[in-house]
């Protein structure tokens, strides 16, 4: 029932490893977020991507480098994380950044050895 | 500052009957949308209902539907006849043009349907 895909389901990396999360929609939404969520707590903004530019940054460390190949996609690098990372990373879609409505995906567990 | 505040952090219901969730916000924009979003245990988040606060009727989506008090800027959630499936965390959450128009969310409410 989701239009917003995420791979993988669930990533393992250690502190030293490079790895990437991917984000789809098919929807025509011109505005993606990725969210960081913990266990029985809200969501917490990390990006927004509207019209396939970065126009929030919620102070994230670099070590989180967002992408934005196109209008569906987006991608979120790792690098270097801390054992702390580890959480579910959502992405999520709306028409544009004035239309509130979000459409998350099923997100992609991580966890950081 | 803009809040939402959920105050029953934990609930439970007994099967088909009826549950009210509780949500406060405080804002000072003059338009902007109230929602509720409901994450079941390792499952997606899904949106369940949407307000939009320049209309004065209550949202209604099937079993779902909103008691929406914009004066007392109240915005609960009724689940009539619970099922199983409604077990989740249930969030609120706020958006309007201020903040930067990103969401402002509740702390959740862990709801959970008894058989």
């Amino acid at each position: 029932d989701t239009e917003v895909t995420q791979t993988p389901k669930h990533l393992v990396m250690g502190m030293t490893n490079k790895k990437s999360l991917k984000c789809e929609q098919h929807m025509g939404h011109r505005a993606m977020y990725w969210y960081k969520q913990k266990a029985k707590k809200p969501p917490e903004l990390m990006f927004v991507y509207s019209y396939e530019k970065l126009s929030i940054n919620e102070s994230v460390p670099s070590r989180f480098s967002p992408e934005c190949p196109n209008s569906s996609l987006l991608n979120l690098h790792l690098h270097a994380l801390q054992p702390e990372d580890s959480a579910l990373y959502l992405c999520a879609s709306s028409q544009a950044v004035y239309i509130y409505e979000q459409y998350f995906g099923p997100g992609t567990r991580l966890t950081v050895t | 500052a803009q809040t939402v505040t959920q105050s029953q952090p934990e609930m439970s219901v007994q099967e088909a009957e009826t549950v009210t969730l509780s949500c406060t916000y405080d804002t000072s924009e003059n338009n902007y949308y109230l929602f509720w979003y409901k994450q079941p245990p390792s499952r997606q988040m899904i949106l369940v209902i949407r307000q939009e606060a320049y209309k004065q009727q209550n949202a209604t989506e099937n079993r779902f539907s909103v008691n929406f008090q914009k004066a007392a800027k109240s915005f609960s959630l009724k689940i009539s006849d619970s099922q199983l499936g409604d077990t989740a965390m249930y969030f609120c959450a706020l958006g309007n043009a201020g903040n930067n128009r990103k969401l402002i969310w509740g702390l959740g409410t862990s709801l959970a349907v008894n058989p």
